[in-house]
């Protein structure tokens, strides 16, 4: 079993619309939890960080988490073109003290016009 | 402020050859990460150090592959000899331990290596 896992995806959102990507994880002591946008070709960047249970908001994206049941989400409202991109969940695991962190796989998600 | 930078951004050579990739990370964090990315494997690590000591080489695929980090702001990551099998894009990141954002980890813009 991955230690955090993702749906591969693509996930094809309109326009306008609202993208919706899940995350779980296996270690139930995790505390700190990271979302990256990787455009092709380019190196993963940090969009949201969340370390409480609840919601998150910056801007159009909104991080949830749900420690109970080992979930992390991201949404992204208003999905525009530019937001195609994969995108990666990570967490730091309680097995490392050191902020080693586990990626998922990444969820590819494509934005139509 | 400058992120984290990586040089050579694109590297060819041939199978045999050794192939240095240099990283400076962000001025004052105390953690560097070397990963590897490939379309199969995805986002690997390979090493990481905190305060230029290594702390976990798990990640380091073979004994072809060592790492160093001889002072705070510079790192590299060798791979001799090299193979075809090693063609991915390589990435450092680092992060701070000091005060927020924790263990927030910045990338920088990678290497992309062919060995052919």
């Amino acid at each position: 079993q991955k230690e955090v896992e993702q749906n591969s995806g693509p996930l094809s959102v309109p326009e306008g619309a609202i993208a919706s990507l899940n995350c779980t994880y296996s270690d139930r002591g995790s505390q700190s939890f990271f979302w990256y946008r990787q455009y092709s070709g380019k190196s993963p960047e940090l969009i949201m960080s969340i370390y409480s249970n609840g919601d998150k908001e910056d801007g159009r994206f909104t991080a949830q988490l749900n420690k109970a049941s080992q979930y992390v989400s991201l949404l992204i409202r208003d999905s525009q073109p530019s937001d195609s991109a994969t995108y990666l969940c990570a967490a730091v695991m309680t097995t490392d003290s050191w902020g080693k962190l586990q990626f998922g796989a990444g969820t590819q998600v494509v934005v139509t016009p | 402020d400058a992120g984290v930078i990586q040089s050579p951004r694109h590297e060819v050579t041939e199978m045999g050859q050794e192939v240095t990739l240099r990283c400076k990370p962000i001025s004052g964090h105390d953690y560097l990460f070397w990963y590897r990315q490939t379309m199969m494997r995805g986002l690997e690590l390979l090493i990481y150090f905190n305060n230029n000591v290594p702390i976990d080489d798990s990640g380091m695929p073979e004994d072809r592959f060592s790492a160093k980090m001889p002072n705070a702001s510079f790192s590299t990551l060798k791979i001799q000899p090299s193979e075809p099998r090693d063609s991915a894009v390589y990435f450092c990141a680092s992060s701070s331990t000091r005060g927020l954002p924790f263990r927030e980890q910045y990338f920088g813009p990678g290497t992309r290596l062919t060995v052919t």
